[in-house]
Protein backbone atom coordinates (compact mmCIF):
# COMPACT_ATOMS: atom_id res chain seq x y z
CA UNK A 1 0.00 0.00 0.00
CA UNK A 2 0.88 3.67 -0.95
CA UNK A 3 -0.93 4.89 2.07
CA UNK A 4 -1.67 8.81 0.85
CA UNK A 5 0.17 10.27 -1.94
CA UNK A 6 0.26 13.77 -3.40
CA UNK A 7 1.52 15.28 -6.71
CA UNK A 8 3.63 17.36 -6.97
CA UNK A 9 5.81 17.95 -4.13
CA UNK A 10 7.03 21.03 -5.90
CA UNK A 11 6.21 23.93 -7.64
CA UNK A 12 6.56 27.29 -8.26
CA UNK A 13 3.78 29.72 -9.21
CA UNK A 14 3.32 33.36 -10.54
CA UNK A 15 0.76 35.80 -9.19
CA UNK A 16 -2.27 34.96 -10.92
CA UNK A 17 -1.45 31.39 -12.35
CA UNK A 18 -3.51 28.73 -11.34
CA UNK A 19 -2.62 25.09 -10.60
CA UNK A 20 -4.16 21.75 -8.98
CA UNK A 21 -2.68 19.53 -6.35
CA UNK A 22 -3.41 15.78 -6.35
CA UNK A 23 -3.97 13.86 -3.29
CA UNK A 24 -4.93 9.82 -3.97
CA UNK A 25 -5.31 7.47 -0.72
CA UNK A 26 -5.55 3.28 -1.53
CA UNK A 27 -7.15 2.97 2.01
CA UNK A 28 -10.51 2.92 1.18
CA UNK A 29 -11.17 5.81 3.37
CA UNK A 30 -14.13 7.22 3.47
CA UNK A 31 -12.75 10.97 4.69
CA UNK A 32 -10.29 13.20 3.30
CA UNK A 33 -8.87 16.55 4.29
CA UNK A 34 -6.41 19.54 2.81
CA UNK A 35 -4.68 21.70 5.08
CA UNK A 36 -1.69 24.19 5.32
CA UNK A 37 0.97 24.49 7.25
CA UNK A 38 3.03 27.90 7.53
CA UNK A 39 5.80 28.60 10.38
CA UNK A 40 4.40 28.91 13.47
CA UNK A 41 0.96 28.42 12.56
CA UNK A 42 0.81 24.61 13.19
CA UNK A 43 -1.88 23.04 10.32
CA UNK A 44 -5.23 24.72 9.10
CA UNK A 45 -7.78 23.16 7.20
CA UNK A 46 -8.63 24.09 4.20
CA UNK A 47 -11.18 21.97 3.10
CA UNK A 48 -12.31 18.52 3.29
CA UNK A 49 -14.91 15.79 2.48
CA UNK A 50 -16.52 12.82 4.23
CA UNK A 51 -17.39 10.96 0.95
CA UNK A 52 -17.27 10.97 -3.10
CA UNK A 53 -18.76 14.13 -4.41
CA UNK A 54 -19.27 15.84 -1.19
CA UNK A 55 -17.17 18.86 0.05
CA UNK A 56 -16.68 21.16 3.15
CA UNK A 57 -15.00 23.94 4.33
CA UNK A 58 -12.49 24.38 6.54
CA UNK A 59 -10.94 27.23 8.96
CA UNK A 60 -9.52 28.84 5.80
CA UNK A 61 -11.19 28.10 2.66
CA UNK A 62 -10.71 31.49 0.88
CA UNK A 63 -8.96 31.10 -2.55
CA UNK A 64 -9.26 27.51 -2.88
CA UNK A 65 -11.32 24.96 -4.59
CA UNK A 66 -12.06 21.41 -3.75
CA UNK A 67 -13.27 18.05 -6.06
CA UNK A 68 -14.09 14.51 -5.01
CA UNK A 69 -14.99 12.84 -7.96
CA UNK A 70 -13.51 9.57 -7.25
CA UNK A 71 -13.43 8.27 -3.62
CA UNK A 72 -9.66 7.71 -3.50
CA UNK A 73 -8.95 11.54 -5.19
CA UNK A 74 -9.12 14.71 -3.88
CA UNK A 75 -7.96 17.73 -5.72
CA UNK A 76 -7.07 20.89 -4.07
CA UNK A 77 -7.14 23.87 -6.40
CA UNK A 78 -6.14 27.10 -6.93
CA UNK A 79 -7.66 29.51 -9.20
CA UNK A 80 -5.71 32.56 -8.91
CA UNK A 81 -2.42 32.13 -6.78
CA UNK A 82 -1.62 34.82 -4.36
CA UNK A 83 2.02 35.69 -2.44
CA UNK A 84 -0.35 34.63 0.73
CA UNK A 85 -0.98 31.21 -0.50
CA UNK A 86 2.88 30.30 -0.26
CA UNK A 87 2.81 27.41 2.30
CA UNK A 88 2.97 23.21 2.51
CA UNK A 89 0.13 21.79 1.90
CA UNK A 90 -1.09 18.20 3.02
CA UNK A 91 -3.75 15.43 2.37
CA UNK A 92 -4.86 13.27 4.75
CA UNK A 93 -7.32 10.87 4.94
CA UNK A 94 -9.27 8.35 7.22
CA UNK A 95 -11.65 6.54 8.02
CA UNK A 96 -15.56 6.94 8.70
CA UNK A 97 -16.27 6.79 12.27
CA UNK A 98 -15.44 9.09 15.87
CA UNK A 99 -13.57 6.16 17.50
CA UNK A 100 -11.09 5.50 14.40
CA UNK A 101 -10.27 9.52 13.58
CA UNK A 102 -6.63 8.94 13.53
CA UNK A 103 -5.91 10.61 10.01
CA UNK A 104 -2.87 9.31 7.49
CA UNK A 105 -0.76 12.21 6.21
CA UNK A 106 0.82 12.51 2.72
CA UNK A 107 4.16 13.51 1.88
CA UNK A 108 3.27 17.53 1.63
CA UNK A 109 3.57 19.79 -1.65
CA UNK A 110 5.71 23.01 -1.23
CA UNK A 111 4.20 25.61 -3.26
CA UNK A 112 5.83 29.02 -3.45
CA UNK A 113 3.98 31.84 -5.18
CA UNK A 114 6.22 34.83 -6.31
CA UNK B 1 -9.04 28.48 14.91
CA UNK B 2 -6.91 25.54 16.21
CA UNK B 3 -8.26 23.65 18.64
CA UNK B 4 -4.72 22.98 20.82
CA UNK B 5 -2.11 24.79 21.89
CA UNK B 6 1.49 22.76 22.64
CA UNK B 7 3.89 24.01 25.60
CA UNK B 8 6.86 24.91 25.22
CA UNK B 9 6.90 25.48 21.94
CA UNK B 10 11.15 24.85 21.52
CA UNK B 11 12.95 21.90 23.90
CA UNK B 12 16.00 21.32 23.90
CA UNK B 13 17.94 18.12 25.76
CA UNK B 14 20.98 15.63 25.72
CA UNK B 15 20.26 11.98 24.75
CA UNK B 16 19.01 9.97 27.07
CA UNK B 17 17.08 12.58 29.07
CA UNK B 18 13.33 12.58 29.24
CA UNK B 19 11.05 15.02 27.29
CA UNK B 20 8.01 16.42 28.57
CA UNK B 21 5.53 18.29 25.91
CA UNK B 22 1.85 19.74 27.14
CA UNK B 23 -0.93 20.27 25.00
CA UNK B 24 -4.22 22.36 26.78
CA UNK B 25 -7.45 22.51 24.72
CA UNK B 26 -10.56 24.80 24.96
CA UNK B 27 -13.96 22.63 24.25
CA UNK B 28 -14.97 18.95 25.09
CA UNK B 29 -13.45 16.19 22.71
CA UNK B 30 -13.99 12.73 22.03
CA UNK B 31 -10.58 12.26 22.06
CA UNK B 32 -6.84 13.46 22.38
CA UNK B 33 -4.00 12.55 19.44
CA UNK B 34 -0.39 13.10 19.54
CA UNK B 35 1.48 13.44 15.89
CA UNK B 36 4.93 13.56 15.18
CA UNK B 37 6.40 15.45 12.10
CA UNK B 38 10.09 14.86 10.64
CA UNK B 39 11.66 17.84 9.45
CA UNK B 40 10.15 18.15 5.30
CA UNK B 41 7.85 15.01 6.15
CA UNK B 42 3.75 14.51 6.80
CA UNK B 43 2.99 13.93 10.22
CA UNK B 44 2.80 10.41 11.50
CA UNK B 45 0.13 9.46 14.53
CA UNK B 46 1.94 8.81 17.58
CA UNK B 47 -0.59 7.44 20.03
CA UNK B 48 -4.16 8.20 20.95
CA UNK B 49 -6.25 8.64 24.21
CA UNK B 50 -9.55 8.87 24.51
CA UNK B 51 -11.61 11.21 26.98
CA UNK B 52 -12.29 8.65 29.54
CA UNK B 53 -9.08 7.54 29.70
CA UNK B 54 -6.57 8.99 31.85
CA UNK B 55 -2.95 7.64 30.77
CA UNK B 56 -1.72 5.32 28.03
CA UNK B 57 1.32 4.26 27.17
CA UNK B 58 3.34 2.45 23.76
CA UNK B 59 6.85 1.88 23.88
CA UNK B 60 9.02 5.06 24.89
CA UNK B 61 5.52 7.09 25.18
CA UNK B 62 3.74 8.42 27.58
CA UNK B 63 0.16 9.90 27.46
CA UNK B 64 -1.81 11.83 29.95
CA UNK B 65 -5.46 13.60 29.74
CA UNK B 66 -6.98 15.65 32.71
CA UNK B 67 -10.22 16.39 31.29
CA UNK B 68 -11.47 18.50 33.75
CA UNK B 69 -7.94 20.35 33.35
CA UNK B 70 -8.18 20.11 29.48
CA UNK B 71 -4.78 19.39 29.04
CA UNK B 72 -2.65 16.26 28.23
CA UNK B 73 1.07 15.66 28.07
CA UNK B 74 3.50 13.35 26.28
CA UNK B 75 5.92 11.99 27.72
CA UNK B 76 9.19 10.59 25.68
CA UNK B 77 11.29 8.60 28.35
CA UNK B 78 15.10 8.30 27.23
CA UNK B 79 15.16 10.44 24.60
CA UNK B 80 17.19 9.78 21.50
CA UNK B 81 18.62 11.47 18.43
CA UNK B 82 16.27 10.77 16.15
CA UNK B 83 13.41 11.22 18.11
CA UNK B 84 14.36 15.29 16.91
CA UNK B 85 10.90 16.44 15.08
CA UNK B 86 8.39 18.50 15.76
CA UNK B 87 5.44 17.41 17.58
CA UNK B 88 1.73 18.07 17.56
CA UNK B 89 -1.05 17.22 19.17
CA UNK B 90 -4.87 17.45 17.54
CA UNK B 91 -7.91 16.58 19.50
CA UNK B 92 -11.39 14.91 17.67
CA UNK B 93 -14.97 15.87 19.19
CA UNK B 94 -16.43 12.71 17.94
CA UNK B 95 -19.19 14.82 16.45
CA UNK B 96 -17.03 16.80 13.80
CA UNK B 97 -16.87 13.86 10.95
CA UNK B 98 -13.50 12.41 11.66
CA UNK B 99 -12.09 16.12 11.79
CA UNK B 100 -9.08 17.02 13.85
CA UNK B 101 -7.91 20.35 15.59
CA UNK B 102 -4.02 20.43 15.67
CA UNK B 103 -2.32 22.88 17.41
CA UNK B 104 1.20 24.86 16.60
CA UNK B 105 3.42 22.05 18.06
CA UNK B 106 6.76 21.73 19.93
CA UNK B 107 9.88 21.49 17.98
CA UNK B 108 11.94 18.79 20.24
CA UNK B 109 15.88 18.93 19.82
CA UNK B 110 17.44 16.12 21.03
CA UNK B 111 21.57 16.57 21.17
CA UNK B 112 23.57 13.16 21.00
Amino acid sequence: NAGVTQTPKFRVLKTGQSMTLLCAQDMNHEYMYWYRQDPGMGLRLIHYSVGEGTTAKGEVPDGYNVSRLKKQNFLLGLESAAPSQTSVYFCASNQAGASTDTQYFGPGTRLTVL
Amino acid sequence: SQQGEEDPQALSIQEGENATMNCSYKTSINNLQWYRQNSGRGLVHLILIRSNEREKHSGRLRVTLDTSKKSSSLLITASRAADTASYFCATGRGSTLGRLYFGRGTQLTVWP
